[in-house]
């Protein structure tokens, strides 16, 4: 079965500009994570959905951030006003359930570069 | 904000040879688990281990959760090259499982 995809895979913005990052989770999922990835560091927790309710919102790091997932499948995580500093890998993750002993499983990536 | 401990940023190991790495934390986490990281790929889990004390292996790896449940350890046993990748800790302390990690360790392994 497919795992979970996401897209684009690489993203150039100029500094200002919006961009919209896409997670199609594995079907039937019910959580669905977002992570940032800076350069060299491990992946930190930006939000946390269980099925279209965003249950956890704590690691966005500024209102420029939001994220959604309307029919509790695909998310769209939405950074408005771009910065340098939000050049990184956005990884999202799904599970079956919202237990802590279900496996996270990790899509690919989105690669943002913002000049 | 909780911080998972992961240190030297990389290592160096001959195909063949066993490796271990460390994980510590100042704040107790109740799920420990153990991701690699390939260029391009996102993390996939390797090992989980849910219980303070619990020794767990998947073929050549083992780890352990640490009984102060604030450290775990990550064993390889005869190193291969596809072993090559960034190892990272990650910990669960709350109900709706986010993943604190590491800042991961970059295995090479010589031929």
């Amino acid at each position: 079965g497919a795992g979970v995809s996401q897209s684009p895979r690489y993203k150039v913005a100029k500094r200002g500009q919006d961009v919209a990052l896409r997670c199609d989770p594995i079907s039937g999922h019910v959580s669905l994570f977002w992570y940032q990835q800076a350069l060299g560091q491990g992946p930190e927790f930006l939000t946390y959905f269980q099925n279209e309710a965003q249950l956890d919102k704590s690691g966005l790091p500024s209102d420029r951030f939001f994220a959604e997932r309307p029919e509790g499948s695909v998310s769209t995580l939405k950074i408005q006003r771009t910065q340098q500093e939000d050049s990184a890998v956005y990884l999202c993750a799904s599970s079956y359930t919202s237990g802590r002993t279900d496996t996270q499983y990790f899509g690919p990536g989105t690669r943002l570069t913002v000049l | 904000g909780q911080q998972l401990n992961q240190s030297p940023q990389s290592m160096f190991i001959q195909e063949g040879e066993d490796v271990s790495m460390n994980c510590t934390s100042s704040s107790i986490f109740n799920t420990w688990l153990w991701y690699k990281q390939e260029p391009g790929e996102g993390p996939v889990l390797l090992i989980a281990l849910y219980k303070a004390g619990e020794l767990t292996s998947n073929g050549r790896l083992t780890a352990q959760f640490g009984i102060t449940r604030k450290d775990s350890f990550l064993n390889i046993s005869a190193s291969i090259p596809s072993d090559v990748g960034i190892y990272f800790c990650a910990g669960i302390t709350g109900a709706n499982s986010k993943l604190t990690f590491g800042k991961g360790i970059t295995l090479s392994v010589r031929p």
